[in-house]
Parts: C-alpha cells; structure tokens; sequence
C-alpha cells in the first residue's frame, strides 16, 4: 500500500513568492496532520484535520499559512507571502483513530528554501 | 517550561551496550506516550507506544513510564550502528494530537 505522499519533496523559491504544499493522506485514514521542522523549534503541529475538517490550528504561525482539505485523499498547505524564517521541513502525517492508540504514519516531508 | 522535554544530546553508546532515551512532560493529563525514530533526512516512525506505568518490552526496546514522576524512557539493548538516529519523544492527552520534544541525537559507536 503506498505511504503518505507529498509533493513537491523541495520547493526553493524567493521571499514573497507563494507556496503550496500538496499531501495525499492513506486510504481509509480519518485524520491528517500538517507539522514543521527546524533545528531550532523541532516538529510543530502546524494544523490537524479529522473527516476533512479543521480541529485545531492553534500551531498555524500566522495569517500567511492556510490549509484546506477538500477531500478525504487531497490536503494543502499555504503560504502566502513566503518569508525566509519559513523555511523548513515540512511534514504531512495522517491516522485513523484506534481504540488502543494512535500510530501517525508520516510522508517523507517537503524542504521548503525561502531566499 | 516545555510541554516535552528530552536531552538533546548527542548521545554516544558503543555497539552492543544498552542505550538509554529520556524524556519528561509537563501535562499531568497525558494519556498515551510514544517513541518515534527519525533517521537523517528521513520522516518519523513509531517505534514504541504505552499508556500504563510500567515497562513494555518490544524486541530490544523497552519503554518504561512513570506517571508519578511524569517521566518516560527508552532503553535499547545489545545496540546496532542502525540504531543511530534521532529519537523524538511524543505525548497525548488521549485525542490525536501529539506534541513532540526536541529529540535526543543518538549515535551507536562500532
């Protein structure tokens, strides 16, 4: 069964430039997440979505990100204008909820470069 | 105070010794604690949940909880160079959200 996907895996763009980060969560799962990485700040949950909705965007940094998730397969994540400080990894993970636990199976991130 | 907090590290451990991961938490709420490993460039994967005082053995990995304490640990027996990675340190307060600590860099000496 194929993994999480995300795309583009690197985005380097210039500063005020959008970005749109793309996530295709496994089939099945009722729950994505979108998180950052850096050295300085480790992995932040940036958002949460269950059944499409939102649940918690309290991580979002500012009113520069958004995130959507039309479908149950299809998640992005926006950011607009781009500044360096956001540059990082950034993760998209999904799950579904167990009764026992909550594994997150993670895709393989995007490293966004902001000049 | 940080909600998760682990040694950074790195921690150097020889092949074949018992490599010892910490962590402690602030919300006395949580429910469920996980162990994630993270290679290089690579994303994270769950290596080790538990929700109940104790130890839980899986393999060459135990984790041990201490709710009293608020405190939680990874050990790793007979260690591997392929166990050089970084351990990241995840807890909930039983919803989906996990919130992780910094890491600890581990590094397993041939």
């Amino acid at each position: 069964d194929a993994g999480v996907i995300q795309s583009p895996r690197h985005e380097v763009t210039e500063m005020g430039q959008e970005v749109t980060l793309r996530c295709k969560p496994i089939s099945g799962h009722d729950y994505l997440f979108w998180y950052r990485q850096t050295m300085m700040r480790g992995l932040e949950l940036l958002i949460y979505f269950n059944n499409n909705v939102p649940i918690d965007d309290s991580g979002m940094p500012e009113d520069r990100f958004s995130a959507k998730m039309p479908n149950a397969s299809f998640s992005t994540l926006k950011i607009q204008p781009s500044e360096p400080r956001d540059s990082a990894v950034y993760f998209c993970a999904s799950s579904f909820k167990r009764q026992s636990y909550n594994e997150q199976f993670f895709g393989p991130g995007t490293r966004l470069t902001v000049l | 105070q940080k909600e998760v907090e682990q040694n950074s590290g790195p921690l150097s451990v020889p092949e074949g010794a018992i490599a010892s991961l910490n962590c402690t938490y602030s919300d006395r709420g949580s429910q469920s604690f996980f162990w994630y490993r993270q290679y290089s460039g690579k994303s994270p994967e769950l290596i080790m949940f538990i929700y109940s005082n104790g130890d839980k053995e899986d393999g060459r990995f135990t984790a041990q909880l201490n709710k009293a304490s608020q405190y939680v640990s990874l050990l790793i027996r007979d260690s591997q160079p392929s166990d050089s990675a970084t351990y990241l340190c995840a807890v909930s307060r039983g919803a989906q959200k996990l919130v992780f600590g910094q890491g600890t860099r581990l590094t397993i000496n041939p």
